[in-house]
């Protein structure tokens, strides 16, 4: 019955390659973020998508583009890793756009190399 | 950039003290949030303050909201060793906020 989970936990990599996180949500919400939280605990919100809608776009490299195939799931992709991408990644939702509570995943801890 | 500024960083209390965690921020919001984060976890919410409240309460949890400071402060009374945690504000206005959290620590 996980609301929000994200795979995978882990996810040790090489610089310069390309990896995804998947993200999916069963809460039935319209919106879905990504955060990225750095090593000093700094969160930071990256994309949001509200019914397959790109509403947010914070100033993030262009190497990092979100995917949404459908509302209940959105997957970040990473082209061209770097070692500053070496954080860990959040996918959260909430019931609308706007100022709603949001519900977090367990998080993504990408290290790269 | 961040919104919400907890104050203090780290705090360590003994068991069955209250813990109090600050907050400022610098801009209007819509609505003011605490999350919690254990460690190697996700968030969790805990509890929403409006700009127009001036206090919620939720279980242990008492949180408070001066607009005119840009100002909230959570209360965990009773802390119990669970409660080891760090402590996130959010601050929403057209987008979420969030500041870089108080790292409590409760002692058995």
């Amino acid at each position: 019955d996980t609301a929000v989970s994200q795979t995978p936990k882990y996810l040790v990599t090489q610089m310069g390659n390309d990896k995804s996180i998947k993200c999916e949500q069963n809460l039935g919400h319209d919106t879905m973020y990504w955060y990225k939280q750095d090593s000093k605990k700094f969160l930071k919100i990256m994309f949001s998508y509200n019914n397959k809608e790109l509403i947010i776009n914070e100033t993030v490299p262009n190497r990092f583009s979100p995917k949404s195939p459908d509302k209940a799931h959105l997957n970040l992709h990473i082209n061209s890793l770097e070692l500053g991408d070496s954080a860990v990644y959040f996918c959260a939702s909430s019931r609308l756009a706007g100022s709603y509570e949001q519900y977090f995943g367990p998080g993504t801890r990408l290290t790269v190399t | 950039s961040q919104q919400g500024e907890e104050d203090p960083q780290a705090l360590s209390i003994q068991e069955g003290e209250n813990a109090t965690m600050n907050c400022s921020y610098k801009t209007s919001i819509n609505n003011l949030q605490w999350y919690r984060q254990n460690s190697g976890r996700g968030l969790v919410h805990l509890i929403l303050i409006r700009s127009n409240e001036r206090e919620k309460h939720s279980g242990r949890l008492r949180v408070t909201l001066d607009t005119s400071k840009k100002s909230s402060s959570l209360l965990i009374t009773a802390s119990r060793a669970a409660d080891t945690a760090s402590y996130f504000c959010a601050t929403y206005n057209n987008d979420m906020r969030f500041g870089a959290g108080t790292r409590l620590t409760v002692k058995p």
